[in-house]
């Protein structure tokens, strides 16, 4: 079964210092897209970024990207110069091809930015 | 503006009481998702629908049920089968469920149901 695993609750980032979230996936499909949404507190999911397995190169969306590691089957996400309104939960997801193409979320990270 | 939209907001239910939750989206958009999140926790499937008039069960579908009757409107009922509804609920849409490469999900703003 497919499986994203986010191993960090909490994080905490000084303003303006890059911080790394952590996500690992397991799945026995070849093709399939990994994505990064953020949820502030008002609830609303925000799509920040999308790396395909097939993809040659790391994405990359402004001050997000995905360090995304195949044979070791993670797809961390980096945000530089981290800022105050970064804080939010972070959800890594599958896209899982069976059901639909539902997306299959990890429990997500608190990150926390401090001035 | 395109988007998705969830209403109301914020719901209350008594013991007992069925209630409906409403997503509409004007992306034109085939595919839509209800999602549940409990407290600490990421989203998990209750619905799916890829195409009008047709629907599928996800993960968590047990108390609740779902229509499409047309393109934009994929409400969610949640029934007094539902043991533990309190939760925030999220609808979400995307171009086409079936492909397995870049397929967005864009998701409404939510409705937090809480039963008293």
């Amino acid at each position: 079964a497919q499986k994203i695993t986010q191993t960090q609750p909490g994080m905490f980032v000084q303003e303006k210092e890059a911080v790394t979230l952590d996500c690992t996936y397991d799945t026995s499909d070849p093709s399939y897209g990994l994505f990064w949404y953020k949820q502030p507190s008002s609830g609303e999911m925000i799509f920040l970024i999308y790396q395909g397995s097939y993809d040659q190169q790391n994405a990359t969306e402004g001050r997000y990207s995905l360090n995304f590691q195949k044979a070791r089957k993670s797809a961390n996400l980096v945000i530089s110069a981290s800022q105050l309104g970064d804080s939010a939960m972070y959800f890594c997801a599958m896209r899982d091809g069976n059901q639909g193409g539902k997306l299959i979320f990890g429990q997500g990270t608190e990150l926390s930015v401090k001035p | 503006d395109g988007g998705i939209t969830q209403s109301p907001k914020y719901l209350f239910r008594k013991e007992g009481q069925n209630v409906t939750l409403s997503c509409e989206q004007n992306l034109n958009h085939d595919a839509m998702y209800w999602y549940r999140q409990d407290p600490g926790q990421g989203l998990r499937l209750i619905y799916y629908s890829q195409i009008v008039n047709d629907f599928q069960k996800g993960d968590i579908a047990e108390g609740y049920s779902v229509s499409r009757e047309k393109k934009e409107s994929f409400p969610l009922t949640v029934t007094s089968a539902q043991k533990n509804p309190t939760a925030f609920y999220l609808c979400a849409s995307s171009i086409e469920a079936a492909r397995m490469r870049y397929n967005e999900q864009f998701f409404g703003p939510g409705t937090r149901l809480t039963v008293l």
